[in-house]
């Protein structure tokens, strides 16, 4: 089967503009993540859903940052008024169950460039 | 505040000898370890894990081994294979949080 697809893969920004990023997860699987990955950095935890509840939102770095799932499946991360330091891949991730130690599947990132 | 660090970003190791990539952790909550491993322009794919009640998990060529006491968790890989050659991720969780708090990454590169 597909795994967790992002779209678009590179976006480019004006400073100021807001951006919108799709994650595709794995079919059937109930949590859903979105992280940040700075160049040269590990990911950061951003948001965390389960099924269409946001239940973690204490990784979004400000609130120009937004992300929903309001079917229990796509979502999309939104940043208004994006800022340079906004740069980086961003990363979905997805698992089939709840569980904390369930393994996350990731898809390839968006990278964003905000000039 | 860097709860999980991986303190050599690059390693260098021959084909057919062993990788050991170490990775030290701050916090003793922790309780749930991973390894990840990532290749250019793809996210980062799960590799073997480790529960705080183990301190050693095998699969296969991957053995990571977990030391609680000096809050330290290593992965070895052996025989190395060219194909292993990719930034490798810890990752620690704690339960009743679904994050997962990563290090910085090392760099593996397998020599012919």
């Amino acid at each position: 089967g597909a795994g967790v697809s992002q779209s678009p893969r590179y976006k480019v920004a004006k400073r100021g503009q807001d951006v919108a990023l799709r994650c595709d997860p794995i079919s059937g699987h109930v949590s859903l993540f979105w992280y940040q990955q700075a160049l040269g950095q590990g990911p950061e935890f951003l948001t965390y859903f389960q099924n269409e509840a946001q239940l973690d939102k204490s990784g979004l770095p400000s609130d120009r940052f937004f992300a929903e799932r309001p079917e229990g499946s796509v979502s999309t991360l939104k940043i208004q008024r994006t800022q340079q330091e906004d740069s980086a891949v961003y990363l979905c991730a997805s698992s089939l169950v709840g569980s904390y130690n369930s393994p996350l599947h990731f898809g390839n990132g968006t990278r964003l460039t905000v000039t | 505040d860097q709860q999980v660090k991986q303190n050599s970003p690059s390693l260098s190791v021959q084909e057919g000898r062993i990788s050991i990539l170490n990775c030290d952790y701050t916090n003793s909550m922790f309780d749930y370890f991973l390894w990840y491993k990532k290749y250019p322009a793809e996210g980062p794919t799960f590799l073997i894990s480790i529960s705080s009640i183990k301190d050693k998990n095998e699969d296969g060529r991957f053995t990571v081994f977990l030391n609680k006491s000096a809050k330290h968790l290593s992965l070895h890989i052996v025989p190395s294979q060219p194909g292993d050659s990719a930034v490798y991720f810890c990752a620690a969780s704690l339960q009743g949080a679904q994050k997962l708090v990563f290090g910085q990454g090392t760099r593996l590169t397998i020599n012919p």
